[in-house]
């Protein structure tokens, strides 16, 4: 499969613990990006990365979300000391970023359950 | 404030007619814009997209119209079948980057056979 992959698909976590999630690109893609989407609601972009360089945060992310892509390939995004709001669907997706507009192929996402 | 806007969150349609399926938005900074369609449990999927400069672009069954006067998009499905039920995203980009998009909360399409 050459998709976007996620791991994990689901992820249940107390409130206050530590939780990372991978996503592993198409391969050929230099942009990667990070969109949270809770119930009834669009995916909300996070932050991207062209490369390795992180070049672009929205204001959702707070600092306690923390997000690496340290060789251009697979990212990470941690949460630290997760709060019963981080529950969401956290997507990942990729493109070529190459001066034309290309549409994003998403993951299919990893489920933040915080209890 | 939510820049992109989908009103009707859901349409059902007979097999065989149209669907619309209809978009605004509010930032004149927005030159691209894409729908997505979505099936339970998987990630969102591009669907076809359209660059301000043109009023419509068609792919097979799939055609978006663009209003940039009334900042109105819109995406039709002829003939509509089973297989296309599913959520619809409207998303909107400012530039090149259309990775990086501003999404509507979606309008979820029943095709009835």
């Amino acid at each position: 499969d050459t998709g976007v992959s996620q791991d994990p698909r689901h992820k249940i976590t107390k409130r206050g613990q530590n939780v990372t999630f991978r996503c592993d690109p198409i391969s050929e893609h230099n942009r990667l990006y990070w969109y949270r989407q809770t119930l009834g609601q669009g995916p909300e972009f996070l932050t991207y990365f062209q490369n390795e360089a992180q070049l672009e945060k929205s204001r959702l992310l707070s600092d306690r979300f923390s997000a690496e892509r340290p060789k251009g390939s697979f990212s990470t995004l941690e949460i630290q000391r997760t709060e019963q709001g981080d529950s969401a669907m956290y997507l990942c997706a990729s493109s070529l970023g190459r001066g034309v507009n290309t549409e994003a192929f998403f993951g299919q996402g990893t489920r933040l359950t915080v209890v | 404030d939510q820049q992109v806007k989908q009103n009707s969150p859901s349409l059902s349609v007979q097999e065989g007619r149209i669907s619309i399926l209809n978009c605004d938005y509010t930032n004149s900074m927005f030159d691209y814009f894409l729908w997505y369609k979505k099936y339970p449990a998987e990630g969102p999927t591009f669907l076809i997209s359209i660059s301000s400069i043109k009023d419509k672009n068609e792919d097979g069954r799939f055609t978006v119209f663009l209003n940039k006067s009334a900042k109105h998009l819109s995406l039709h499905i002829v003939p509509s079948q089973p297989g296309d039920s599913a959520v619809y995203f409207c998303a909107a980009s400012p530039n090149t980057n259309a990775g990086k998009s501003t999404f509507g909360d979606g309008t979820t399409l029943t095709v009835k056979p």
